[in-house]
């Protein structure tokens, strides 16, 4: 298996534009995760999906951020307007469902993001 | 609101040292706690994940403990080589595997 896959690896954009990001989980797998990685704040959970169902995004900063999954091998995050506090590292990660090595995430290699 | 606090904050020991990591937690309610290496400019890598009920898990040179009730755990790495050196991050998750809360890391050298 590949892994988890993102895209783009690296991202440069000015403030104010529109910014999205996306993720392919394992094959298989039931969770999704989006996690955002800062020197300040470390790595924190932005919000994550159950077959294809956002279940917690309590972890969005703002209403600027969205994500979707609108099947089962691709999801999305979206930060529209971004700005330049939004530059940090986004993590996607995934997991199998319940019951199959239970609670182990995998990590893709992420998204760089710098907003000038 | 759990909190994970890992110490040292960075370590540097010579080639073939025996080392401990130390992870601690606020709140021992646990569903599951997994230690990861980062290397620069990488994504996570999982090394050991331990379930709440376990004690301790073993992976080639490392192996990782669990004191749930005194919200503890230690990433122990035998044998250090210059390859170990990375980021070790561990994560403890709130409810069935899912929102892992992390801890800042372990930034570890390892000298040949």
């Amino acid at each position: 298996d590949a892994g988890v896959i993102q895209s783009p690896r690296h991202e440069v954009t000015e403030m104010g534009q529109e910014v999205t990001l996306r993720c392919k989980p394992i094959s298989g797998h039931d969770y999704l995760f989006w996690y955002r990685q800062t020197m300040m704040r470390g790595l924190e959970l932005l919000i994550y999906f159950n077959n294809n169902v956002p279940i917690d995004d309590s972890g969005m900063p703002e209403d600027r951020f969205s994500a979707k999954m609108p099947n089962a091998s691709f999801s999305t995050l979206k930060i529209q307007p971004s700005e330049p506090r939004d530059s940090a590292v986004y993590f996607c990660a995934s997991r199998p469902g319940d019951g199959l090595a239970p609670g182990e995430q995998f990590f893709g290699p992420g998204t760089r993001l710098t907003v000038l | 609101k759990q909190e994970v606090t890992q110490i040292p904050a960075a370590l540097s020991v010579p080639e073939g040292e025996n080392l401990v990591l130390n992870c601690s937690f606020t709140d021992s309610a646990i569903y599951n706690l997994q230690w990861f290496r980062q290397d620069p400019g990488k994504g996570l890598t999982s090394l050991l994940l331990i379930q709440s009920s376990q004690r301790e898990q073993t992976s080639g040179r490392l192996n990782a403990s669990l004191d749930k009730s005194s919200g503890r755990s230690t990433l122990y790495i035998a044998a250090s080589q210059p390859g170990d050196s990375a980021t070790y991050l561990c994560a403890v998750s709130m409810e069935y595997g899912n929102k892992l809360v992390f801890g800042a890391g372990t930034i570890l050298r390892v000298k040949s």
